[in-house]
């Protein structure tokens, strides 16, 4: 049962466009998602994150967006950066036996072309 | 570089085998997690634990334990290895165990390759 779905496997955008990076989530209890992004030979690193209770949140070039009625969110990268090829994880928090779990995506490599 | 320390990077044994996988988290997080990623797929979550104690289980399969130490490093052991035991286990900390959002500091993963 995969809660959270990242559907593209792989995005390729010319640098200085927008990358816009998508993920669906079905179980409404979820109350905070994350982006992860993770280069080669490297664990995750935090990159940003959104309540449930809001729709938008913007850390410089990237922005979170947030459509519960849809249940989906989407990562904004603006202008995309070579140094911003990498796989990016989408992860949703529940509270799992008393303790904050995360549900990860499959993950969406992206890769931005010079 | 997160804090998050794993050992070893890479590790290739046989099927029936058992190994240890250790990790030491940023100082000050009480919380550890273990995560798998296998082929293509996200990040699996396996267990937690908050200083010293199990605190949540999930994916994690009976052939596969951890412990806490009083130090708060962690070990991840899986034992009668199968082929499809086969991925990257990751080691994250965080400062808190429960309840309010915090972000995870991810280590570098183990690369484990059954044969």
């Amino acid at each position: 049962d995969q809660q959270v779905k990242q559907n593209s496997p792989s995005l390729s955008v010319q640098e200085g466009r927008i990358s816009i990076l998508n993920c669906d989530y079905t179980n409404s209890m979820f109350d905070y998602f994350l982006w992860y992004k993770k280069y080669p030979a490297e664990g995750p690193t935090f990159l940003i994150s959104i309540s449930s209770i809001k729709d938008k949140n913007e850390d410089g070039r990237f922005t979170v967006f947030l459509n519960k009625s849809a249940k989906h969110l989407s990562l904004h990268i603006v202008p995309s950066q070579p140094g911003d090829s990498a796989v990016y994880f989408c992860a949703a928090s529940v509270i799992f036996q008393g303790a904050q779990k995360l549900v990860f995506g499959q993950g969406t490599r992206l890769t931005i072309n010079p | 570089d997160s804090g998050v320390t794993q050992t070893p990077k890479h590790l290739i044994t046989a099927t029936g085998q058992r190994v240890t996988l250790r990790c030491s988290p940023r100082s000050g997080d009480l919380s550890v997690y273990w995560y798998q990623q296998s082929l293509d797929q996200g990040l699996q979550f396996l267990i937690q634990y908050y200083n010293g104690e199990e605190r949540a289980k999930g994916n994690i399969l009976e052939r596969f334990s951890a412990q806490q130490f009083p130090d708060l490093h962690s070990e991840l052991n899986l034992s009668s290895l199968e082929l499809g035991d086969s991925a990257l286990y990751f080691c994250a900390s965080s400062v808190v165990g429960s309840g309010n959002i915090n972000e995870q500091f991810f280590g570098p993963g183990t690369r484990l390759t059954v044969l």
